[in-house]
C-alpha cells in the first residue's frame, strides 16, 4: 500500500520560513512524479507545485502565488520529498498537503491525469 | 489560465437519489479532468480521471462524462457515505485547477 506522511507544519510569523518533508513508502519513489497542494481553511484545494521524476528531468513547476518563495525539491535514496517555504504571508495558512502526480499517455503524449495518493496533510499557520 | 467552475455550490438529496454535478472549464481540455470527493478533515480523493475513468477501487455508482469545456460527474444511487464535498480539477495544462467545490448532503 502506498502511503504518504507530510510533516514540518507548525506556527510561523510572516516573513518567516519553514520545511515540510513527505515521506513516501510502498512505492517505487524514484519513479514517481510528485506534488504539494494545499487547502486554506474553509477552501478548496489549491495546487502548489509539481515535480517529475529525475529520470524524466526533475523539472519542477510553480503556481504563481509561491513561486519564487517556495521551493520543491526530492531525495530519492531517502523517498522524501521537500517543500522549503519562504517569506510566509498570512495566506499561506493552509493545511499542505503531498500527493502522487499520476501522469498517463492520451492521444500519445505523457499528460498529468490526477493526484492518485495523498497523504493526511501538515497544518502551517502563518501568524504574529 | 484555465478556469473551472462547479455547479452548485450544494445540493442535499435522499438516499437512492440520483445526483450530478457540472463543471465548466474557460477553455477546451479535451477529456483531462478530475473528480475528487473529500470528506471533513481528511484528504481529497481520487474519483474519476480522463473524464469518464474510474480510479481503482471507487464504487461503480459514480461515473463521469464530457469533454471540451462541459463534464459531469453523475452519483446513481445516493449512499450515506457520499456526503462529502465534491471537487473537479483540470490537469490538462499549468496552472492546475479546482473547481469552487460541491457540497453533498444527505
Amino acid at each position: 500500500e502506498v502511503q504518504l506522511v507530510e510533516s514540518g507544519g507548525g506556527l510561523v510569523e510572516p516573513g518567516g520560513s519553514l520545511r515540510l518533508s513527505c515521506t513516501a513508502s510502498g512505492l517505487t519513489f524514484s519513479n514517481a512524479w510528485m506534488s504539494w497542494v494545499r487547502q486554506a481553511p474553509g477552501k478548496g484545494p489549491e495546487w502548489v507545485g509539481r515535480i517529475k521524476s529525475k529520470v524524466n528531468g526533475g523539472t519542477v513547476e510553480y503556481a504563481a502565488p509561491v513561486k519564487g518563495r517556495f521551493t520543491i525539491s526530492r531525495d530519492d535514496s531517502q523517498n522524501t520529498l521537500d517543500l522549503v517555504m519562504n517569506s510566509l504571508r498570512s495566506e499561506d495558512t493552509a493545511v499542505y498537503y503531498c500527493a502522487t502526480y499520476n501522469v498517463g499517455v492520451v492521444a500519445g503524449a505523457t499528460r498529468f491525469l490526477g493526484l492518485d495518493v495523498w497523504g493526511q496533510g501538515t497544518t502551517v499557520t502563518v501568524s504574529s | 489560465d484555465v478556469q473551472v467552475t462547479q455547479s452548485p455550490s450544494s445540493v442535499s438529496a435522499s438516499v437512492g437519489d440520483r445526483v450530478t454535478i457540472t463543471c465548466r472549464a474557460s477553455l477546451g481540455i479535451s477529456s483531462l479532468l478530475a473528480w475528487y470527493q473529500q470528506k471533513p478533515g481528511r484528504a481529497p480523493k481520487l474519483l474519476i480521471y480522463t473524464a469518464s475513468s474510474l480510479q481503482s477501487g471507487v464504487p461503480s455508482r459514480f461515473s463521469g462524462s464530457g469533454s471540451g469545456t462541459e463534464f459531469t460527474l453523475t452519483i446513481s444511487s445516493l449512499q450515506p457515505e457520499d456526503s462529502a464535498t465534491y471537487y473537479c480539477q483540470q490537469t490538462d495544462s499549468f496552472p492546475v485547477t479546482f473547481g469552487g467545490g460541491t457540497k453533498v448532503e444527505i
